[in-house]
This record gives C-alpha cells, structure tokens and sequence, in this order.
C-alpha cells in the first residue's frame, strides 16, 4: 500500500495567516493527488485535484503544488470559514489511500 | 446536477451483515467509478472499494474477505454489503463517485453519509 503521510495533524492559526499542509507519498505517484476539506458532520469536499488544479467555485486562496512524493496544500489568506480539517488522497495506485487529516484550529 | 443519496441500517450487532445503498441522480453510471469510503468516529478517510458500471470491483485488501460491492443499473443504484461485523466497523459510510477514464480521477461527488454503530 502507498502510505500518505501528512502534516502536521493539527495547527492552530489566526485569520489572515498563511497555511501550509504537506503530504509525502511512500512511493512516486505522479500528479495523481486530490486535495480535500471536511467540516464537522460533512462529507469532504474536492478543492484541488491532479495535485495542482483549483476545482471550479473554490476561492484562489487555495493551492496545491508538487508532484511525485511530496505535495503542498497552501491557504494564502485563512477565513474563518476555512477552519476544518484536510486530507490528501493518492489515487495512483490500489488501495486509494488518505493521509491522516490536518485540523486547522482558531487560534 | 449530479447527486448521490444513500440509505442502510444504522445500527447492528455483531456478526451481522452491513448493508447500504447509494442512488446516483443526473448521472450514468458509465465512465465512473463509484465508491465506499468509511470514517470511524473521530478518525480519518478509508477507501473500502468501487464498482464500475460493467459490474467490475476493486477492494481495499483489509477488507475484502468481507466485502461486496453490486450495482442495478435498471436503478441506477449501487450497494455495499460488509459482512460478519465488528465494533471496529462503526464509522460514518460514504458513498462517492470518480473518473474512470479521464483526469481527473479522484472523488468529486459524494453522498450525505450514513452512521453505522455495531453494538451488542
């Protein structure tokens, strides 16, 4: 199995701040990387996809970057409705596997 | 506008069968792949399996001696059986959907979620 290996679990932030969550692959996946957000009792939702790509409606704060094993989510200006929690998925390779999630905390 | 919604019971005892199913609106199932993923309390994202809409599967290895995955095309529904069920297996079920032939490939629609507790 591909092992998604995310950090940091936990941050704490202020509105306004610069946030970046990494996401290291146990093995080269490509580009083959998704970017999600979840908010307490919802389904995750898709903000970036093929490691790099905004999906369409979500804010320019957001980005992906990287390729291979190691990717970057960055929030460049955090809002208060983007306190949640992210998760990566590779899905290069069987089984699909998450990384264990990063909670992006009011501080 | 393309929708999932999901149904199935939300509370067994152990041994029993977990059985749940995701109906796909605006959407064919051809082209896809259309998938379980689980949540336990508190925890993170687990990929249990997919189906494609010739009927073809994928199972995640730790599950699949216990997993079926199955489709109704004449219902453009398809279903999640998990069977001989544990405490472990009580987790927020998902339904989603991705690409199969074309990027990209991972889960862009998903379902409302369905809790399933096993308990005695």
């Amino acid at each position: 199995d591909i092992q998604m290996t995310q950090s940091p679990s936990s941050l704490s932030a202020s509105v306004g701040d610069r946030v970046t969550i990494t996401c290291r692959a146990s093995q080269g996946i490509r580009n083959d990387l998704g970017w999600y957000q979840q908010k307490p009792g919802k389904a995750p939702k898709r903000l970036i996809y093929a490691a790099s790509t905004l999906q369409a409606g979500v804010p320019s704060r957001f980005s992906g970057s990287g390729s291979g094993t190691e990717f970057t989510l960055t929030i460049s200006s955090l809002q208060p409705e983007d306190f949640a929690t992210y998760y990566c998925l590779q899905h290069n390779d069987y089984p699909l596997t998450f990384g264990g999630g990063t909670k992006v905390e009011i501080k | 506008q393309v929708q999932l919604q999901q149904w199935g019971a939300g509370l067994l005892k152990p041994s029993e069968t977990l059985s749940l199913t995701c109906a796909v609106y605006g959407a064919s199932f051809s082209g896809y792949y259309w998938t379980w993923i689980r949540q336990p309390p508190g925890k993170g994202l687990e990929w249990i399996g997919e189906i494609n809409h010739s009927g073809s599967t994928n199972y995640n290895p730790s599950l699949k001696s216990r997993v079926t995955i199955s489709l109704d095309t004449s219902k453009t529904q398809f279903s999640l059986k998990l069977s001989s069920v544990t405490a472990a297996d009580t987790a927020v079920y998902y339904c989603a959907r991705r690409n199969r032939n074309h990027e990209p490939r991972s889960f862009d629609i998903w379902g409302q979620g369905t809790m399933v507790t096993v308990s005695s």
